[in-house]
């Protein structure tokens, strides 16, 4: 049974820090893996998607990475700024044909100015 | 609106009632999902549509869950005898359903309580 985990669950750090945030997973047999980022009373808004077969995937100050055989991916946040503040959650997709997202718990962020 | 909506954007019922959650998904797009977000659970998917069929229905956590959609576009998740223990956000997303870079597209989720 595949398990996403996310550490930590909560972070703060000040205005201009560079960060990361982990998740791993027991499954390697993954399709894809996702970012999301979930604002208080929102839906998850899609940041950024890596393919089984990709690396890294990049966009704006957000650089994800994938570890299939270490079953670990992070999300690296460049300059972080107040409005970064957010739950951010990682989601795996399953090898098989199955649209199925497994869903970490995810990791709070608060950026302070 | 481009994106994905959900109705009612809360819900407060007594427990034993039923109730509905609608999902309105992004034009085009032939796959719906519905995932719940409750405190201790994390999210949780619950099941998913290709068109107008459910092949994966794996998540439902009991027969008082059931989920229809109609028309390839709008759906509908129907909770009955409701009980504390449903208490959670409805997510639902879509997708264009393609094998590949298929993102899924949230919306906004229901609040539902039940007292």
């Amino acid at each position: 049974k595949q398990e996403v985990t996310q550490i930590p669950a909560a972070l703060s750090v000040p205005e201009g820090e560079n960060l990361v945030l982990n998740c791993s997973f027991t499954d390697s047999a993954i399709y894809n893996l996702q970012w999301f980022r979930q604002d208080p009373g929102k839906g998850l808004t899609s940041l950024l998607l890596i393919q089984s077969s990709q690396r890294e995937q990049t966009s704006g100050r957000l650089n994800a990475s994938l570890d299939k055989s270490s079953g670990r991916s992070t999300l690296y946040i460049a300059a972080s700024q107040p409005g970064d503040s957010a739950t951010y959650l990682c989601a795996v997709r399953r090898g098989d044909s199955s649209y199925k997202l497994i869903f970490g718990s995810g990791t709070r962020l608060l950026v302070r100015p | 609106g481009a994106g994905v909506s959900q109705s009612p954007s809360n819900k407060v019922t007594e427990k034993g009632k039923d109730v509905e959650l609608r999902c309105d998904p992004i034009s085009g797009h032939t796959a719906l999902y519905w995932y719940r977000q409750s405190l201790g659970q994390g999210l949780e998917f619950l099941i998913y549509f290709q068109g107008n069929s459910a092949p994966d229905k794996s998540g439902l956590p009991s027969d008082r869950f059931s989920a229809e959609r109609t028309g390839g576009s709008v759906s509908t998740l129907t909770i009955q005898r409701t009980q504390q223990e449903d208490s959670a956000v409805y997510l639902c997303a879509s997708s264009q359903g393609l094998v590949g870079t298929d993102t899924q597209y949230f919306g906004p989720g229901t609040r539902l309580t039940v007292l």
